[in-house]
């Protein structure tokens, strides 16, 4: 089975603290995704990588960067934290190949920024 | 029209009933279709892939209709352990990013 492992469960911070949230796969899959969901809105896209060092931002980069410098780890980096970023965030994997792979989750790190 | 869209719901059913769901996309493009589930403040789960010929998993039947742009979800039998977000996603075929659908809730009643 794929395991995605994320590095806490509940987490809190304080405003304008530098945040990282780390995420290991143990698949040597190639692609990694980190998301956040909120209530509402559903699952939406932070950044992803589809190789070490490489990244491409996806719906909402805005505050936030990544790192990815082995392959089974990538990073989710809060550059300043604001309250607004209070949510659950998930990291997920899936490998390289046709179109048709799924993403596996990790169980998620609920985010609080006092 | 939203990427993928969903009714929200929330779906309530005895246990024993037959609860269909469906989701539309928009991009005629897309590549692959799967359902995820997702329990109360758990991560999503893979439930089942979605094939063109349509495919079953014991009480799970999921179909998919590229003409009309929807996938479907058929439970039958809804146990109590069926209760759950269901996740509608789509490969929109561009790259490996996955469209999600904001979910359906799913209740089933003793």
């Amino acid at each position: 089975d794929v395991k995605v492992t994320q590095s806490s469960r509940y987490l809190v911070k304080r405003t304008g603290e530098k945040v990282f949230l780390e995420c290991v796969q143990d698949m040597d899959h190639e692609n990694m995704f980190w998301y956040r969901q909120d209530p509402g809105l559903g699952l939406r896209l932070i950044y992803f990588s589809y190789d070490v060092k490489m990244k491409e931002k996806g719906d909402i980069p805005e505050g936030y960067s990544v790192s990815r410098e082995k392959k089974e780890r990538f990073s989710l980096i809060l550059e300043s934290a604001s309250t607004n970023q209070t949510s659950m965030y998930l990291c997920a994997s899936s490998p390289r190949g046709y179109f048709n792979q799924p993403q596996h989750f990790g169980d998620g790190t609920r985010l609080s920024i006092l | 029209r939203k990427e993928v869209e969903q009714d929200p719901g929330p779906f309530n059913v005895p246990e024993g009933a037959t609860v269909a769901f469906n989701c539309t996309y928009s991009n005629s493009a897309s590549q692959s279709f799967f359902w995820y589930r997702q329990d109360c403040r758990k991560e999503p789960k893979l439930l089942m892939s979605v094939y063109s010929s349509g495919n079953e998993d014991g009480r799970f039947t999921a179909q998919l209709n590229r003409a009309s742009q929807y996938i479907s979800l058929l439970i039958r039998d809804s146990k109590l352990s069926d209760s759950a977000t269901y996740l509608c996603v789509v490969n929109p075929g561009s790259n490996y990013k996955l469209t999600f659908g904001k979910g359906t809730l799913l209740t089933v009643n003793p």
